[in-house]
């Protein structure tokens, strides 16, 4: 089975612009989760989705939007990128969200550069 | 809310030598206890978990953590460490209510010297 893909792998934005990041799960995946992940913070939870619907969200501005598709296939938002938003963006996804409390498997992540 | 702290950020260690990394975490209900690794330039690899049950977990390549909840901690340790080892290990931990996200400690990195 394929692991997680996330598309692209590396982005250089410019301050002001906006991004999206791509996230395929594992096939019959159907939970999907983003964290970003900077020297600075860690690791740190975005949102998490559902059969399309957003059931939690971390603490982060709503400069930060995600979706997720009917065939569970995830994207990321970020508008008006800050120089702060420069980080490895991890996406990770387990069967169901009962399974994702516990078995969450983690793509390599998209490394954004805001210059 | 539930936090996790790793109290070392760098552990240095030679190779064939143990290793312990150190983890504690803070909640007021039961968890599920994690630890992953992460190679330069790659993704997040679940190294070994905790759910229930015995409270010495082991990974097939040689870790195993110790779940004490009397001390709220969740200590990854090796007898032996190689050169392939070389990596930052998270600790993580989440609500065994279901429906919460992985919270995450800092990282420890871990440099195995030959």
């Amino acid at each position: 089975k394929a692991g997680v893909t996330q598309t692209p792998r590396y982005l250089i934005k410019t301050r002001g612009q906006q991004v999206t990041l791509s996230c395929s799960p594992i096939s019959g995946h159907r939970s999907v989760s983003w964290y970003q992940q900077t020297p600075g913070q860690g690791l740190q939870f975005l949102f998490e989705y559902f059969s399309e619907t957003q059931r939690n969200k971390g603490n982060f501005p709503g400069r930060f939007s995600g979706r997720q598709f009917s065939n569970s296939r995830s994207e990321m938002n970020v508008s008006t990128l800050e120089l702060g938003d420069s980080a490895l963006y991890l996406c990770a996804s387990s069967p169901s969200p009962i399974q994702h409390s516990y078995e969450q498997y983690f793509g390599p992540g998209t490394r954004l550069t805001v210059t | 809310a539930q936090s996790v702290t790793q109290l070392d950020s760098q552990v240095p260690v030679f190779e064939e030598a143990p290793v312990e990394l150190r983890c504690n975490y803070s909640s007021s209900v039961s968890v599920y206890l994690f630890w992953y690794v992460q190679y330069p330039n790659q993704g997040l690899q679940l190294l070994l978990k905790y759910l229930s049950g015995s409270t010495l977990v082991e990974s097939i390549n040689g870790f195993e953590a110790e779940f004490n909840k009397s001390q709220t901690s969740f200590h990854l340790r090796k007898p032996s460490v190689h050169i392939s080892d070389t990596a930052e290990y998270f600790c993580a931990v989440s609500l065994n209510s279901g429906n919460t996200p992985l919270v995450f400690g800092k990282g420890t990195r871990l440099s195995v010297i030959a």
